[in-house]
């Protein structure tokens, strides 16, 4: 069946460092994928997305782009901040499906 | 504010006792969907609403019941839990092939 391998974490940054979260998934046909953002006590949140091979999905600064040659969706930003820490969630819903298939999810925390 | 709501955010039941989790959603969708979150596991679909039917049950144990009587709304009616179900309960709503959209959750705890 489908699947999404994360990194382990946590992942311990200082501020203003560079980010790479590294995903990779097995699916047949093709999948949109998709980052999800949980901060302390919250719920998910749609972070970015991409629908089809070598789209680059963005916003507030994070890039993931969509490589199928190597099944890979890495979430990267330039320079993290602080509020930036959270777990972030890589997961995938293929094509005629809802289901949504999560990674475990890899924790992010920055320092000042 | 992000449109799917659940109440209540915190929740400590026994083993024998009877408690439901309410989720709402404003955001005019069509689906909702239950997810449970454990430590170090990845998050687990366990129940999918279409226009109120349900449409997947991800072989959950029958302790746990979904009720959906409503697209805006969806309840998990729970008996006889287990330690083990102790966990973050999410709910979600989405509009066909558009992202999930995510409520703040339901820390429940069994003891």
């Amino acid at each position: 069946g489908d699947s999404v391998t994360q990194m382990e974490g946590p992942v311990t940054l200082s501020e203003e460092a560079f980010l790479t979260i590294n995903c990779t998934y097995t699916a047949t046909g093709y999948p949109s994928l998709f980052w999800y953002v949980q901060y302390p006590g919250e719920g998910l949140q749609l972070l970015l997305k991409a629908t089809k091979a070598d789209d680059k999905g963005s916003n507030k600064g994070f890039e993931a782009t969509y490589r199928k040659e190597t099944t890979s969706f890495h979430l990267e930003k330039g320079s993290v901040q602080v509020s930036d820490s959270a777990v972030y969630f890589c997961a995938l819903k293929n094509t005629g499906f809802q289901k949504l298939v999560f990674g475990t999810g890899t924790r992010l925390l920055v320092s000042p | 504010e992000t449109g799917v709501t659940q109440t209540p955010r915190h929740l400590v039941m026994g083993m024998t006792n009877k408690k439901s989790l309410k989720c709402e959603q404003h955001l005019g969708h069509n689906a909702m969907y239950w997810y449970k979150q454990s430590a170090k596991k990845p998050l687990e679909l366990m129940f999918v609403y279409n226009f109120k039917e349900q449409t997947e049950n991800n072989s959950v144990p029958s302790r746990f019941s979904p009720e959906c009587p409503n697209s805006s709304h969806l309840f998990l009616h729970l008996h006889t839990l287990q330690p083990e179900d102790s966990a973050l309960y999410l709910c979600a709503s989405s509009q066909e092939a558009e992202p999930l959209h995510f409520g703040n959750g339901t820390r429940l705890t069994v003891t």
